[in-house]
């Protein structure tokens, strides 16, 4: 079955440290992106990728970084600097609209929630 | 801030009724999408509906898009237990060069069976 695939589904760290968020796509989809959620609250764009080698600060950039090395592979580093990291993180896909197809809908992984010590 | 706004913020009502949940947004766009999240869980597209469409159905789900009132409504009729849920529009804006959703603040919606 074609999907998002995030892990760890749970992930504990200590203040100070940097931890990964793996999501790995196999649906052939160009675009790529991370959100995060607080607890109540809606989605908050942190980073996307349109294509691989490159991508693009969302709204909360700060304490985030990104690499996009593969088309399927989108990881996530939480850094030390991002000073309240405790959050549900969430990360999407989709193919590239077309004039003619208009696809534009996103997919998302189960997500990754994460709790600092 | 461009982020849709929803209200309401929380809706709870019987099974067999219908829920009505509302978007607005502030700037134009090319279309607006609902999403489902199941709670601890990732989202779910329901529905897209372009700026030139007014009205769009699929199953049990309505939607409405006002553009000159820049609103747009969710309608699921018939409720069931098992759309307890919250509902995120998510709009895609024309004015920027950004390429990427931006998502409202949800609707909790508790149908009680």
């Amino acid at each position: 079955d074609g999907g998002i695939t995030q892990s760890p589904k749970y992930l504990f760290r200590k203040e100070g440290q940097n931890v990964t968020l793996s999501c790995e796509q196999n649906l052939n989809h160009d675009a790529m992106y991370w959100y995060r959620q607080d607890p109540g609250q809606g989605l908050r764009l942190i980073y996307y990728s349109q294509i691989v080698n490159d991508f693009q600060k969302g709204d909360i950039a700060e304490g985030y970084s990104v690499s996009r090395e593969k088309k399927e592979s989108f990881p996530l580093t939480v850094t030390s600097a991002q000073k309240n990291p405790t959050a549900f993180y969430l990360c999407a896909s989709k193919r590239q609209s077309t004039a003619l197809s208009g696809a534009n809908v996103l997919t998302f992984g189960a997500g990754s929630r994460l709790t600092v010590l | 801030s461009q982020q849709g706004e929803e209200d309401p913020q929380a809706l709870s009502i019987q099974e067999g009724e219908n829920a009505t949940m509302n978007c607005s947004y502030k700037t134009s766009i090319n279309n607006l999408q609902w999403y489902r999240q199941n709670s601890g869980r990732g989202l779910v597209h329901l529905i897209l509906i372009r700026s030139n469409e007014r009205e769009k159905h699929s199953g049990r789900l309505r939607v409405t898009l006002d553009t000159s009132k820049k609103s747009s409504s969710l309608l699921i009729t018939a409720s069931r237990a098992a759309d307890t849920a919250s509902y995120f529009c998510a709009t895609d804006f024309m004015d920027t060069g950004r390429r990427a959703l931006t998502f409202g603040s949800g609707t909790r919606l508790q149908v009680q069976p």
